[in-house]
């Protein structure tokens, strides 16, 4: 089972700052990554797949890079409706599909 | 517009059975890969398992084999999953979701519901 590892937990920003998320895997997974976003009190929604092809209408804001076994996820200037948990997954070697642990953005 | 709308969620005590479905609409149903996806309550996302657009193709997690069946019905456009057995870790809301690979090639979960609660516990 590939083991996906995300960092940092947490992360307190302010809006209009640039982030980047990272996500790790145990094993290459090649580019098949998928990054999802995850309101309070929400389902997940896709927003990257192929470790850098965005969903349809996820906004230019969000961009995703890497290959093998590391992965990032940079949102540009954060607005605040990106304050959510974000879960990489990787699909290369299933099942089982894994998921990251999830990295929580906080309005700093 | 893609819809997919979980039921049959509930507390159920240890040892005991739930039947989870998932109404699909807004796509041809017949058409697609499906999963179920859960997560426990203040925890991160846990694939649970997948079925082939016709049903032929089964798989789920080692947490789970043996105790949970998922099935189809394409003529109703409806996902279900059989959960016997319940455990107190099963406590979760359970998510269905559809795989687009077969207009993608892309092996992901584009929609998901809204998602259905199932609380084990005596």
């Amino acid at each position: 089972e590939i083991v996906m590892t995300q960092s940092p937990a947490t992360l307190s920003v302010s809006p209009g700052e640039r982030v980047t998320l990272s996500c790790r895997a145990s094993q290459s997974v090649g580019s098949n990554l998928a990054w999802y976003q995850q309101k309070p009190g929400q389902a997940p929604s896709l927003l990257i797949y192929g470790a850098s092809a965005r969903a349809t209408g996820i906004p230019a804001r969000f961009s995703g890079s890497g290959s093998g076994t590391e992965f990032t996820l940079t949102i540009s200037s954060l607005q605040s409706e990106d304050f959510a948990v974000y879960y990489c997954q990787q699909y290369n070697n299933w099942p089982p599909y894994t998921f990251g642990q999830g990295t929580k953005l906080e309005i700093k | 517009e893609v819809q997919l709308v979980e039921s049959g969620g509930g507390l159920v005590q240890p040892g005991g059975s739930l039947r989870l479905s998932c109404a699909a609409s807004g796509f041809t149903f017949s058409f697609y890969e499906m999963n179920w996806v859960r997560q426990a309550p203040g925890k991160g996302l846990e694939w649970v398992s997948y079925i082939s657009s016709g049903g032929s193709s089964i798989y789920y997690a080692d947490s789970v084999k043996g105790r949970f069946t998922i099935s189809r019905d394409n003529a109703k456009n409806s996902l279900y999953l059989q959960m016997n057995s319940l455990r107190a870790e099963d406590t979760a809301v359970y998510y269905c979701a559809r795989d687009p690979t077969v207009t993608t090639g892309i092996s992901t979960f584009d929609y998901w519901g809204q998602g259905t609660l199932v609380t084990v516990s005596s």
